[in-house]
């Protein structure tokens, strides 16, 4: 069972467009909500994150949306640059602060290609 | 170097061997996790290490799995008698500790099973 759902699989975006990407997670149990983001033979790299004691948090282009009722995220990004072209996922887990663990549940991740 | 090293970057082997998969973590980071990433996928969690001991190993698909960090600071993941569905991107990550959200990912190792 997938217990984060992400969409879409791939988008393409003008230069100086918004990117959305959106997730899902089933486990209410769930309170950290990270993004990563991944270039072409690249690890993973945390790019921002969100506790579900807020509903949004931005990080300068990058913003968080959380709707925790809907238990649906999602990943905006202002201004998309050709750079910010690379897989970005969406993970879910339990807070790792309070459980001293990272346990993360990855969406299927999204490809971003941002046109020049 | 100051991140995360993975070794062999590439691996391409029979259907049936032996496999080990080197992690070095950033120095000084007491948490490591491996994950596995398929093709077309997210990284699916396999173990996690605190210090030397593995404190939760339910990602393993099966015993044929097994992964060791004798000293607390290197780690290698072994697979017995290898199976194509092994196939993957298998992936090392470190954090200071458990309680930091943020994973230090390495860049792979890229395991093909013919």
């Amino acid at each position: 069972q997938q217990q984060v759902k992400q969409s879409p699989q791939s988008l393409i975006v003008q230069k100086g467009g918004i990117s959305i990407i959106n997730c899902a997670y089933e486990n209410t149990a769930f309170d950290y909500f990270p993004w990563y983001q991944q270039f072409p033979g690249k690890g993973p790299a945390l790019l921002i994150a969100i506790r579900p004691d807020v509903s949004e948090k931005k990080e300068g282009r990058f913003t968080i949306s959380f709707n925790k009722s809907a238990k649906q995220f999602s990943l905006h990004i202002m201004d998309s640059q050709p750079g910010d072209s690379a897989t970005y996922f969406c993970a879910a887990s339990k807070d790792p602060y309070r459980y001293n663990f990272n346990k993360f549940y990855f969406g299927s991740g999204t490809k971003l290609n941002v046109k020049p | 170097g100051a991140g995360v090293s993975q070794t062999p970057s590439n691996k391409v082997t029979e259907k049936g061997k032996y496999v080990e998969l080197r992690c070095d973590p950033i120095s000084g980071h007491t948490a490591l996790y491996w994950y596995r990433q398929s093709l077309g996928q997210g990284p699916e969690f396999l173990i996690y290490f605190q210090g030397t001991g593995a404190a939760d190993d339910s990602g393993l698909p099966n015993d044929r799995f097994f992964a060791v960090r004798p000293e607390g600071s290197v780690s290698t993941l072994k697979i017995q008698r290898t199976e194509r569905g092994d196939s993957a991107v298998y992936l090392c990550a470190s954090s200071s500790s458990g309680r930091t959200g943020e994973l230090f990912f390495g860049e792979g190792s890229r395991l093909t099973v013919l």
